[in-house]
């Protein structure tokens, strides 16, 4: 069973737009969330996390919500740029790390 | 510091074939894991360890074999290849367990025929 999904498999937005990235999980002992981007041919490199005692955590461009009671948490990235064009997973552990299937953005010049 | 490795980049195996994928990390990691990234499915947890001597099972551990014998090295053993087992396989690590910020290697190219 996916424990953490990522509903949507692709994204495509303006450059200088918001990108909107969701996830939901369904394991309420999760405990930490993390979002990861991956380039083609290359590993997954971190992003920003979130602890579960948190609503909210801010990076720069990038801002992870999480709202608990629905069991879901989202990545905002303001504004985007080209060069966010990537896959997106997002990660979510308890006892071991477990992973979405990913959302490519693609971000428009 | 190289941070993760992992060779080799690109294998092809026949079915029944036996292989050890090599994973190795130079910044004193304690936990290492590794995963399989299929097509639609993301990445999934095979196997991980939370320090030398210590190794559990992930989410697909079937088929694969793990060791940890130092800290810097974590090989994955595929003991009789088939098909199914065709994936790209990462390597990572972290110091901060499994809630910790995971580092991972370049990934292999596993394909069986």
């Amino acid at each position: 069973d996916q424990q953490v999904k990522q509903n949507s498999p692709s994204l495509s937005v303006q450059e200088g737009r918001i990108s909107i990235l969701n996830c939901d999980y369904t394991n309420s002992m999760f405990d930490y969330f993390l979002w990861y981007k991956k380039y083609p041919a290359e590993g997954p490199t971190f992003l920003i996390s979130i602890s579960s005692i948190k609503d909210k955590n801010e990076d720069g461009r990038f801002t992870v919500f999480l709202n608990k009671s629905a069991k879901h948490l989202s990545l905002h990235i303001v504004p985007s740029q080209p060069g966010d064009s990537a896959v997106y997973f997002c990660a979510a552990s308890e006892r071991d790390m477990r992973f979405g299937a990913g959302t490519r953005l693609t971000v428009k010049p | 510091n190289a941070g993760v490795t992992q060779t080799p980049k690109f294998q092809v195996l026949k079915t029944g074939q036996s292989m050890t994928l090599q994973c190795a990390q130079d910044m004193n990691h304690e936990y290492m894991s590794w995963y399989r990234q299929d097509p639609g499915m993301g990445l999934r947890l095979i196997h991980y360890s939370v320090g030398a001597g210590i190794t559990d099972q992930g989410e697909v551990p079937n088929g694969y074999n793990v060791s940890r014998s130092t800290t810097e090295d974590f090989p994955l053993r595929l003991l009789s290849a088939a098909p199914s087992q065709t994936s790209v396989y990462f390597c990572a690590s972290s110091s901060g367990g499994s809630s910790g910020e995971q580092f991972f290697g370049p990934g292999t190219r596993l394909t069986v025929l």
